[in-house]
């Protein structure tokens, strides 16, 4: 079965600054990784998707991520946020051809300060 | 464009009292659709997920239940609610063909507190 982690649980920054967020993987054979965003009361909206190619994805909002099988990582970064970033973000895996069961990570809330 | 709708937005319900949470789809056909509860401070648990009409599958033993009656429509039900049942209910669809029906599009949710 497939697992997913993200570390840091709550990631303060300043407006304008580069963020990282952290996301690792366990799986036996080929998945799907996903970035996901939450604003308050919301639903989730796909940030971003690695399905196969380039292990370099960009997503909405100037958001990317890079795919690192070796590492078993996808992380998530910004080069320079804005307060309207703020939110929790999700990273999520997938067996590939499953398609039935994506098993997120406990999430990590972005916190902008101006 | 494909849209899912979930109501109502918030719930309130006493504890023993019945559930019944609606998911719609539009703008696509024979969806997988799923149902997934975010309790406070913690990540999403897949509760229930279906690939057709009637063919329903759960992930989790509980009180809760989910039906599809119709191809693009998604119910989660609770004969008897219980305070553990609060959380928020999230909604999703996936394409059901291949190559797509990886990637899953989540509705607005359900804010639901049992008292």
């Amino acid at each position: 079965a497939q697992s997913v982690t993200q570390l840091d649980s709550q990631v303060p920054v300043f407006e304008e600054a580069p963020v990282e967020l952290r996301c690792n993987y366990s799986s036996s054979v080929s998945v799907y990784l996903f970035w996901y965003v939450q604003y308050p009361n919301q639903g989730l909206q796909l940030l971003l998707k690695y399905l196969s190619g380039s292990t370099l994805v960009k997503g909405i909002n100037g958001f990317e991520a890079e795919f690192n099988k070796s590492q078993t990582s996808f992380h998530l970064r910004k080069p320079s946020v804005h307060i309207s970033d703020t939110a929790e973000y999700f990273c999520a895996v997938t067996l590939r051809g499953s398609g039935d069961k994506l098993t997120f990570g406990t999430g990590t809330r972005l916190a902008v300060r101006p | 464009s494909q849209t899912i709708h979930q109501w109502p937005a918030t719930l309130v319900q006493p504890v023993g009292s019945p559930l019944s949470l609606e998911c719609t789809v539009e703008g696509t056909s024979n969806p997988n659709l799923y149902w997934y509860r975010q309790a406070a401070g913690r990540g999403l648990q897949l509760l229930f997920y279906s690939v057709g009409i009637g063919q329903i599958s759960s992930e989790v033993p509980q009180n809760l239940s989910a039906s599809r009656p119709q191809d693009r429509q998604f119910i989660l039900s609770s004969k008897k609610l219980l305070l553990s049942d609060s959380g928020f209910y999230l909604c999703a669809w996936s394409y059901g063909l291949a190559g797509e029906r990886d990637t899953q599009y989540f509705g607005p949710g359900t804010r639901l507190t049992v008292l």
